[in-house]
């Protein structure tokens, strides 16, 4: 099946310091979204993209849809602790959803 | 209560044993999924239910059997399982017509198969 490749696997940053991470694919996607887990928790939808050359902000994340369509970017900005997760990337193809290998976010305050 | 319920949150069941996983959504959306979350694996589709009619089920063993008797209410019938099973089930929704964008997640259910 598809596979989304994201990088880093996995980051430990100091509070106040931008992140940035990418997921790539082999396959053209039309939609790449961006979810974030907590332990223990479902994904939380951060941000939804829907065109190629989109970039859509909310709040301190910012994301964008490549333009090649088999890529897309995350930044964030000015972290603060409550940003740990794991940051997955997502996209749909069909009735099929595929998500990204997660890339693992440790913040030291 | 709102968005996407799961229950229960934690499961231990032995191989032997029938147990039946609850997802419930209060966004009023038409499409349901369930995934399975394994350690160091990306998530894994498994059932998609659209306007309460499967359209997919992506090669996953008989053991498992969904049953989605209206657009809010989504079950994971277990039965018979293997302890590689053991991981977080996730169920999703999302406003569907064909299209799974922008799904939104429960908090899981974490089974173990002992």
């Amino acid at each position: 099946g598809q596979q989304l490749n994201q990088s880093p696997q996995s980051m430990f940053i100091q509070e106040g310091e931008d992140v940035s991470m990418n997921c790539t694919s082999s396959s053209i996607f039309n939609t790449w979204l961006w979810y974030k887990q907590d332990p223990g928790e479902g994904p939380v939808l951060l941000i939804a993209l829907y065109k190629a050359g989109e970039l859509t902000s909310n709040g301190r994340l910012t994301a964008q849809f490549g333009i090649t369509r088999k890529d897309s970017f995350l930044n964030i900005s000015a972290s603060i602790p409550s940003d740990v997760g794991i940051y997955f990337c997502a996209g749909p193809t069909g009735n099929q959803f595929y998500f990204g290998t997660g890339t693992s976010l440790t913040v030291i305050p | 209560e709102t968005g996407v319920t799961q229950t229960p949150r934690h499961l231990v069941m032995g191989m032997t044993n029938k147990k039946s996983l609850k997802c419930e959504q209060h966004l009023g959306h038409n499409a349901m999924y369930w995934y399975k979350q394994s350690a160091k694996k990306p998530l894994e589709l498994m059932f998609v239910y659209n306007f309460k009619e499967q359209t997919e089920n992506n090669s996953v063993p008989s053991r498992f059997s969904p049953e989605c008797p209206n657009s809010s209410h989504l079950f994971l019938h277990l039965h018979t399982l293997q302890p590689e099973d053991s991981a977080l089930y996730l169920c999703a929704s999302s406003h569907g017509g064909g299209s799974p964008y922008e799904q939104y997640f429960g908090p899981g259910t974490r089974l173990t198969v002992t």
